[in-house]
């Protein structure tokens, strides 16, 4: 397996730019997962998928925060427009069906906002 | 609110002892529970889980203990290895498939 993929690595932009965070989830997984990890709130669910429909976006902070899974291999994360408060990794995962099935990690977008 | 909670921000411990790593949770409706590994400019990779109906998972160095009445589990890692130097994260799942993730205790082993 590829893993899952995430682009870019890292992201710096000023305040008010429009971000997009990209992520391919490893083939087969039907799950997809957008979390962000900061200092002050560890490691928080933005959003999940399951079979590209949205499920639980709860997590997302506000309106300025959007995600997408037009189909089965591509999702994004859209911020706009961005504040240095976004500044933090974004991780994506993917798991299969299945409530005993681990989530699989990304390595992150670090986005940095000033 | 935090319903997964990592108390010890970090830990150091000697290569060859045993490390523990504690979790506690407010939710009891959460089945299932999991550890995660972190190294820096990485992203968490799984490590070992238990279901709530056991009270104990092992896996090589690696044991999980669930004390469900205490809302209470921990990770021991024995021996202790400079390579498990890594942010550890605690996770739960109830119902649904997203995790609650700890905020992570950071575990240095020194040789």
């Amino acid at each position: 397996d590829a893993g899952v993929i995430q682009s870019p690595r890292h992201e710096v932009t000023e305040m008010g730019q429009e971000v997009t965070l990209r992520c391919k989830p490893i083939s087969g997984h039907d799950y997809l997962f957008w979390y962000r990890q900061t200092m002050m709130r560890g490691l928080e669910l933005l959003i999940y998928f399951n079979n590209n429909v949205p499920i639980d976006d709860s997590g997302m902070p506000e309106d300025r925060f959007s995600a997408k899974m037009p189909n089965a291999s591509f999702s994004t994360l859209k911020i706009q427009p961005s504040e240095p408060r976004d500044s933090a990794v974004y991780f994506c995962a993917s798991s299969r069906t299945g409530g005993r099935s681990p989530l699989h990690f990304g390595n992150g977008t670090r986005l940095t906002v000033t | 609110d935090q319903q997964v909670k990592q108390n010890s921000p970090s830990l150091s411990v000697q290569e060859g002892r045993i490390s523990i790593l504690n979790c506690d949770y407010t939710n009891s409706m959460f089945d299932y529970f999991l550890w995660y590994k972190k190294y820096p400019a990485e992203g968490p990779t799984f490590l070992i889980s238990i279901s709530s109906i056991k009270d104990k998972n092992e896996d090589g160095r690696f044991t999980v203990f669930l004390n469900k009445s205490a809302k209470h589990l921990s990770l021991h890692i024995v021996p202790s290895q400079p390579g498990d130097s890594a942010v550890y994260f605690c996770a739960a799942r109830n119902s649904g498939y997203a995790l609650n993730f700890g905020k992570g205790t950071s575990l240095l082993v020194t040789p």
